[in-house]
């Protein structure tokens, strides 16, 4: 059976980096055909993609905010780590993780972690 | 601005058949397999089709999809009340070397 959860805080000040860690259980990162993935969507609004990271430590990053985020993964621990620097309000969503399969489709999700940007 | 265009909303009946377009460009939907999503209020997404037209265990063969050149529709037929979600395509794009959503539409059962 294949989880994910995600786990940071709920409240970051403006200017602070947000750093969220997702635990998945069900399938290794050691896996070839295996990715994770973050998402993000503010409140009302659209999915946005954030970033992924493989099998082989290859990471991909959502161009608009390339310069702003990490993805990191920890494979003994089956965990996945995201850092976002230089938080804003208009960061204010919730996050989600979610496996990657093949570069095909996001096929198992977590529960998401709502994060408020605010001083 | 989303790199891929789906309708704001759709509507139909319960019973009636609803379909949901999604508009990309070669460096996406065109050389890439297109997978749709279901949030239902309040809850995660969940993955509803992927490979353009194939459904995970579970989901009702109400739910279909298909793939034309840079263009994807998810079609729902006998429509429920407890279809009433928002459903996003998505798809990677070579060109950006990054996975795109759609905008989503909201589907509402009149």
């Amino acid at each position: 059976q294949v989880t994910l959860r995600e786990s940071g805080p709920a409240l970051v000040k403006p200017t602070q980096t947000l750093t969220l860690t997702c635990t998945f259980s069900g399938f290794s990162l050691s896996s070839s055909a295996m990715c994770v993935s973050w998402v993000r969507q503010p409140p009302g609004k659209a999915l946005e993609w954030l970033a992924l990271i493989d099998s082989g430590d290859n990471k991909y990053y959502n161009t608009s905010l390339k310069t702003r985020l990490s993805i990191s993964k920890d494979t003994s621990k089956n965990q996945v780590v995201l850092t976002m620097t230089n938080m804003d309000p208009v960061d204010t969503a919730t996050f989600y993780c979610a496996r990657f399969v093949h570069f095909r489709e996001l096929d198992y999700w977590g529960q998401g972690a709502l994060v408020t940007v605010s001083s | 601005q989303s790199v891929l265009t789906q309708p704001p909303s759709v509507s139909a009946a319960p019973g009636q058949k609803v379909t949901i377009s999604c508009s990309g460009s070669s460096s996406n939907i065109g050389n890439n397999y297109v997978s749709w999503y279901q949030q239902l209020p309040g809850t995660a997404p969940k993955l509803l089709i992927y490979e353009n037209n194939k459904r995970p265990p579970g989901i009702p063969d109400r739910f279909s999809g298909s793939k034309s050149g840079t263009s994807a529709t998810l079609g729902i037929t006998g429509l429920q009340t407890g279809d009433e979600a928002d459903y996003y395509c998505g798809t990677w794009d070579s060109s950006l070397s990054a996975w795109v959503f759609g905008g989503g539409t909201k589907v509402t059962v009149l």
